[in-house]
């Protein structure tokens, strides 16, 4: 069965410290698919990224940064120069295969708190 | 586009009343789902729908029902309500027949129930 664990429940760092958010996933499928979410204190669900298994590139979008690493089945999220707007709960989740049927598993989140 | 849109935003009831969250997508997506959100336990899924007229089974559905007679609505029902369902509810939509693709979320919709 698929799983998502965000170990880190909550994080506060200094603003503009680089802090790195932990993923590890458990699949049995060699097809899945893996994604950031970001939910800010106002509530809504805000997507960040998708990666496929087959692309182990990493990824950097401004100060966001993603390192997937299949041999230790882990998505880490990277915020560089993080800042008090970064402040969010940010949810990892999987998906696998190409069915139809499959669903999106979620972690429980890390809230990130920066501190100004 | 309005994209993903939940009626109500709040809401109160008393246990045993029942009460009806509206979704409601412009974007034409064939998927979409309904969510709770409860602290420390992150989002888990309690129904689904991969188009009009068909609804799934998600993680969590005992308590909840759901129809989809149109494409663009998906109705999550509470038919007696329990304070165990004092949460907040997510409505999200995918464009693509794979649910692998990105989901929209709604903005929420926080129920108390007493």
């Amino acid at each position: 069965a698929q799983k998502v664990t965000q170990a880190q429940t909550e994080i506060s760092v200094v603003e503009k410290e680089d802090v790195t958010l932990d993923c590890v996933y458990e699949t049995r499928d060699t097809t899945y698919y893996l994604f950031w979410y970001k939910q800010p204190p106002s509530g809504e669900l805000v997507f960040l990224i998708r990666r496929n298994s087959f692309d182990e590139q990493n990824e950097i979008s401004g100060r966001y940064s993603w390192n997937f690493q299949k041999s230790t089945s882990s998505f880490n999220f990277t915020i560089t120069a993080s800042q008090v707007v970064d402040s969010a709960v940010y949810f990892c989740a999987l998906t696998e295969g190409m069915n139809r049927d499959d669903k999106i598993i979620f972690g429980k989140g890390t809230r990130l708190h920066i501190l100004p | 586009n309005a994209g993903v849109t939940q009626t109500p935003k709040f809401r109160v009831l008393k246990t045993g009343q029942s009460m009806t969250l509206l979704c409601a997508q412009d974007m034409n997506h064939e998927y979409m789902y309904w969510y709770r959100q409860d602290p420390g336990m992150g989002l888990r899924l309690i129904h689904y729908s991969v188009g009009e007229g068909t609804t799934a089974k998600g993680e969590v559905p005992d308590g909840y029902n759901v129809s989809r007679l149109k494409k663009q609505n998906f109705l999550l029902g509470l038919e007696s309500a329990a304070p165990s369902q004092t949460s907040v509810y997510f409505c999200a939509s995918s464009p693509q027949r794979e649910v692998t693709d990105t989901q929209y979320f709604g903005p929420g919709t926080r129920l108390t129930v007493l």
